[in-house]
């Protein structure tokens, strides 16, 4: 069965610091990898993904995310986080076979310090 | 566009009673799964749907149900209900398909399901 884990649950930082959040799945075929973010009080909203091709993909307010195949991760990346990204993060994997199944990693709780 | 609606937002039930969610998707979507999202569990998948046919199944028992109407609507029924089914049910759509495998799912908001 596949699982994903997310090596942190909580993560602090200052504004302006880097942000790196790790991602692990395992699963042999094919896979289209997400991640996702909850701010408090919102609905999931889609971060970047990634099917194909290039393996650093780009997503919304500034963040990348970095598949590496031998390795089955696919971390998240901001060079500088603001006070608005604090939310819950959540990194997910779908079997690349037409139909829709997320798995999801547990979250990680992101803070930014002003 | 409208994004995923989900009705209601809030329910609170009491224990044996039974329950049923309804997601409207995204116009154009076919495929609409259900999630289960808990502090202690996280998000779990419960079911798929995609052209009134379940096409995927997660690990949850059977008082878990669902269905797909003709117009793409869902809804998930739960039935006997337990404490431990308090949660907040995401429902997402997508364009997923045999034909159109690299997709994303939209969420909508979710129903904060209680039961007392």
């Amino acid at each position: 069965a596949q699982s994903v884990s997310q090596h942190n649950h909580h993560v602090i930082l200052s504004e302006a610091a880097s942000l790196e959040l790790g991602c692990n799945y395992s699963y042999g075929g094919t896979v289209n990898l997400f991640w996702y973010v909850q701010y408090p009080g919102q609905h999931l909203q889609l971060l970047l993904k990634y099917f194909s091709g290039d393996p650093l993909v780009k997503g919304i307010k500034g963040f990348e995310a970095g598949f590496i195949k031998s390795k089955f991760s696919f971390n998240l990346r901001k060079p500088s986080v603001q006070w608005s990204d604090t939310a819950e993060y959540f990194c997910a994997v779908n079997a690349a076979l037409g139909f829709q199944k997320l798995v999801f990693g547990t979250g990680t709780r992101l803070l930014v310090s002003p | 566009k409208a994004g995923v609606t989900q009705t209601p937002r809030y329910l609170i039930k009491t224990r044996g009673q039974q329950v049923t969610l309804s997601c409207s998707p995204i116009s154009g979507h076919r495929s609409v799964s259900w999630y289960q999202q808990t502090p202690g569990q996280g998000l779990q998948f419960l079911f798929e749907y995609f052209s009134e046919t379940q096409r995927n199944k997660g690990n949850f028992p059977g008082r878990f149900s669902g269905r797909q109407f003709s117009n793409s609507r869902s809804e998930m029924n739960v039935s006997t209900l337990e404490l431990g089914d308090s949660a907040l049910y995401l429902c997402a759509s997508s364009l997923a398909s045999a034909s159109s495998m690299n997709t994303e799912a939209f969420f909508g908001q979710g129903t904060r399901l209680t039961v007392v």
